[in-house]
């Protein structure tokens, strides 16, 4: 039972670079979401999805897009890699109704 | 808006001794509040959940918490710390199951 699985766990890349972060999960869950965490800020809300081929921005989504062609899947994207994106990146699933959140182990991503 | 504060981003107890995490809330309406373990390089784990059926509420590895409505409380306690509590502790808030809104952590050391 893998739960929520994240690709890759780290990463290494140069100012102005592009990557994409690889979210699955086997719950069969409907939600999805992606967050990124720095010290003393919590958890910050990227985007989330509510369903197989939906997206939506959440609190921080500048410098990011989303797809999730499969239910399974939530690919989170880097356009232009930054500085300022130097991050612990933790991607959540969720099912419907009052039900908590599952995470992944996170990718940690640095930027040069 | 939702919000959730955690007083005191940094917590140190003797083992043995109570644990008191702090966790306020602030909403509009009655909302399910979650607590989340993160253990070094990991991911959040649940502790425990409050979906509005009793007010206190316990969880895993003998923590529990208590809705106190009338102080927009839901913190979380254990009579006896033990080392291998030493983790982050999150308060989260959800009012309509789909958007989560976490707290900034509270680090917790023991001391034995």
């Amino acid at each position: 039972n893998a739960g929520v699985t994240q690709t890759p766990k780290f990463r290494v890349l140069k100012t102005g670079q592009s990557m994409t972060l690889l979210c699955a999960q086997d719950m069969n869950h409907e939600y999805m979401y992606w967050y990124r965490q720095d010290p003393g800020m919590g958890l910050r809300l990227i985007h989330y999805s509510v369903g197989e081929g939906t997206t939506a921005k959440g609190e921080v989504p500048d410098g990011y897009n989303v797809s999730r062609l499969k239910k399974q899947n939530f690919l989170l994207g880097l356009e232009s890699a930054a500085p300022s994106q130097t991050s612990v990146y933790f991607c959540a699933s969720k099912g419907t109704g009052n039900q908590p959140q599952h995470f992944g182990d996170g990718t940690r991503l640095s930027i040069l | 808006a939702q919000s959730v504060t955690q007083l005191g981003s940094h917590v140190s107890v003797s083992e043995g001794a109570l644990v008191l995490l702090r966790c306020n809330y602030s909403s509009s309406v009655p909302p399910y509040l979650f607590w989340y373990v993160q253990y070094p390089n990991q991911g959040l784990q649940l502790l425990l959940k409050y979906t509005s059926a009793a007010t206190l509420v316990k969880g895993i590895n003998g923590f529990e918490a208590e809705f106190k409505k009338s102080e927009t409380s839901f913190h979380l306690t254990k009579p006896s710390a033990h080392m291998s509590d030493a983790a982050e502790y999150f308060c989260a808030v959800s009012k309509a199951g789909n958007q989560f809104y976490f707290g900034t952590g509270t680090s917790l050391t023991v001391i034995p």
